[in-house]
């Protein structure tokens, strides 16, 4: 079955860039994912990279796919205070499943 | 326009006893899906809906079931709540069942004692 593994905690001065990592072990993954969730709040899209490309940039956000390694990497460039959250990265490898994370939690120091 | 949402956003129970969860998107959106989200372990499928008319099984499916009522509408029902299935409970919903988007609600928080 899908297994996805990220740390669970990040730590990041306001300004610094983030960077959250995730590990994958479906090779046919089609769509890798990273979600935003918000305290008390759904989950929502933040951005996506289809399995036939390494990179997407996305204004403050650079996605890196290693499809060797199944390694996918969100960077946050100048990162906020409203960056705080938690970061699920998932994989969508059939038509009705997203298999997610654990989710890590980013937390934005002053 | 409010997207998918859902009601209630808290809930105790005792355990035996039912409840449903509703959820309702005006997207016209044609799949939907119930998620659990436990602590340090992500999100898990427990039931979806491709299609109006049609419910299938997720990762978790055991101690709940789902009613497609309409398009709209995906209710989800614990017949005899247990605490394991104390839990934050997401509803998304997509416009196939291939789109590469699904689209969250804001969750309901239960509680079983």
């Amino acid at each position: 079955g899908e297994d996805v593994e990220q740390s669970l905690f990040l730590s990041v001065r306001e300004g610094d860039s983030s960077v959250i990592n995730c590990t994958y072990t479906d090779s046919s993954s089609t769509y890798l994912y990273w979600y935003k969730q918000e305290p008390g709040a759904g989950l929502q899209l933040l951005t996506y990279i289809f399995s036939n490309m390494d990179m997407k940039q996305d204004q403050r956000l650079t996605v890196l796919l290693n499809k060797k390694d199944k390694h996918l990497s969100l960077r946050i460039a100048d990162t906020q205070t409203g960056d705080s959250a938690i970061y699920f990265c998932a994989e969508k490898s059939n038509d009705y499943k997203l298999s997610f994370g654990a989710g890590t939690t980013v937390t934005v120091r002053a | 326009n409010a997207g998918v949402t859902q009601t209630p956003k808290f809930q105790v129970l005792k355990t035996g006893q039912s409840m449903t969860l509703q959820c309702a998107q005006d997207m016209n959106h044609n799949s939907m899906y119930w998620y659990r989200q436990d602590p340090g372990m992500g999100l898990r499928l427990i039931y979806y809906s491709a299609s109006e008319g049609t419910t299938d099984k997720g990762e978790v499916p055991n101690g709940y079931n789902v009613s497609r009522l309409n398009k709209r509408e995906f209710s989800l029902r614990l017949e005899s709540a247990a605490p394991s299935q104390t839990s934050v409970y997401f509803c998304a919903s997509s416009e196939f069942p291939g789109t590469y988007e699904q689209y969250f609600g804001p969750g309901t928080r239960l509680t079983v004692t």
